[in-house]
């Protein structure tokens, strides 16, 4: 079965603080995906990367950046978190051998409380 | 710009009956649409999935139906069980990698 982890499942920030929410996969997925879910507006993608070292920003990039320094691993960064960035923070994985119809594997989510 | 909505955010439904949760689109260039399903405090988990050249896909009580000219999409669950309550996600493929969601419908079936 493929696993996708997230390093923290409920984490508590102060405004100003430097966040980073963690992903690894465990299938030698090329691409990874950080999706944030907020009520009312479904998943919206932040950041997604089709391979190592390679990033592109999503629907919503701003006050996010991403690192992918390896494989199987796909990091998200607030540099400065905000109150607006409480949210609940989805990764996920897909493998392109599978073509259109590669589905997305998410993790189980990481929620973000901004006070 | 939504390019994928769901327009009910919630449904009720008996068990043994039938769910039919829908999803409507805008671009007539998606080539696949999937189904997730996410319970509280976990990842969304694929349910089915259907090729835009398709216009059904079964997978046990659940149906897929694409209607390309209403660009409309819905699920059905039959017979529906308690297990099923959870939020659904339709979601669209553009050009192979990029994926669109909907909102999501809340789905509750009663006993």
């Amino acid at each position: 079965d493929v696993k996708v982890t997230q390093s923290s499942r409920y984490l508590v920030k102060r405004t100003g603080e430097k966040v980073f929410l963690e992903c690894v996969q465990d299938m030698d997925h090329e691409n990874m995906f950080w999706y944030r879910q907020d009520p009312g507006l479904g998943l919206r993608l932040i950041y997604f990367s089709y391979d190592v070292k390679m990033k592109e920003k999503g629907d919503i990039p701003e006050g996010y950046s991403v690192s992918r320094e390896k494989k199987e691993r796909f990091s998200l960064i607030l540099e400065s978190a905000s109150t607006n960035q409480t949210s609940m923070y989805l990764c996920a994985s897909r493998s392109m051998a599978s073509g259109f119809t590669g589905e997305l594997f998410f993790g189980e989510g990481s929620r973000l409380t901004v006070l | 710009d939504q390019q994928v909505k769901q327009n009910s955010p919630s449904l009720s439904v008996q068990e043994g009956r039938i769910s039919i949760l829908n999803c409507d689109y805008t671009n007539s260039m998606f080539d696949y649409f999937l189904w997730y399903k996410k319970y509280p405090a976990e990842g969304p988990t694929f349910l089915i999935s259907i090729s835009s050249i398709k216009d059904k896909n079964e997978d046990g009580r659940f149906t897929v139906f694409l209607n390309k000219s209403a660009k409309h999409l819905s699920l059905h669950i039959v017979p529906s069980q308690p297990g099923d309550s959870a939020v659904y996600f339709c979601a669209a493929i553009l050009a192979g990698n990029q994926f669109y969601f909907g909102t999501g419908t809340s789905l509750t079936v009663i006993p």
